[in-house]
């Protein structure tokens, strides 16, 4: 199979401070994972490609210095929101490409944040 | 970039009925479709594929079919369940397999028993 697990599931932070979301390849391999954000009863936006060993590729409108993301090895990105605002508060779901086959993407289960 | 629409936002069927939901894309260099379930609160999971040398693909219940000419591809899901109910995500991913995917809106499917 091709699990991806994130952790945490959800988390509760104030203003101003930091939140680190991880996302792991369990049993594969992923040399290109993403991280998306999604609102309530709206799509996926993806927000930017994690490249093992290389810097990230970050969408248009999505400001690299808040959302720090590395990509250590080939089996872990984290996504780091830095100090962080009301407005950060969202679903965000990473996936990880899997190179073993067609390179489909299987998602993780998501992190629900909340800034208070 | 590509750019995928999906229709419809919603719908609602009962307990039996097939289920039809359609998408567009707008790059001709796509050449991989995959769709997504995605129950509330939970991730994205991937339900079927279809690749662009081939018009039609099924598994079970539920099938793929993609005009690479009109550009469009759709997903049919026969006799359909409550269990079925959810989100449902056309995604189109152009290139060699290194880009990334476009995602459209998504389909609310409610299946009534």
């Amino acid at each position: 199979g091709a699990v991806v697990s994130q952790h945490p599931s959800w988390v509760i932070c104030k203003s101003g401070t930091s939140v680190k979301i991880e996302c792991r390849s369990l049993d594969f391999q992923a040399t290109t994972m993403f991280w998306y954000r999604q609102f309530p009863k709206q799509s996926l936006m993806l927000m930017a490609t994690s490249n093992e060993g290389s810097k990230a590729t970050y969408e248009q409108g999505v400001e690299k210095d808040k959302f720090l993301i590395n990509h250590a090895s080939l089996t872990l990105s984290t996504l780091t929101v830095t100090s962080a605002h009301p407005e950060d508060s969202s679903f965000y779901i990473c996936s990880a490409r899997d190179n073993r086959g067609w390179n489909e993407q299987y998602f993780g289960p998501g992190t629900r944040l909340t800034v208070t | 970039g590509e750019n995928v629409e999906q229709h419809p936002s919603t719908l609602s069927v009962q307990e039996g009925d097939s289920a039809v939901i359609k998408c567009t894309y707008s790059d001709s260099a796509s050449n991989y479709f995959p769709w997504y379930k995605q129950e509330l609160g939970k991730r994205p999971q991937l339900i079927i594929d279809i690749r662009s040398n081939v018009g039609e693909k099924k598994d079970q219940r539920i099938a793929v079919t993609l005009n690479k000419t009109a550009k469009h591809f759709s997903l049919h899901i026969t006799e359909t369940q409550p269990e079925d109910s959810a989100v449902y995500f056309c995604a189109a991913q152009p290139g060699s397999g290194y880009s990334t995917l476009t995602f459209g809106k998504g389909t609310m499917l409610l299946v009534s028993p």
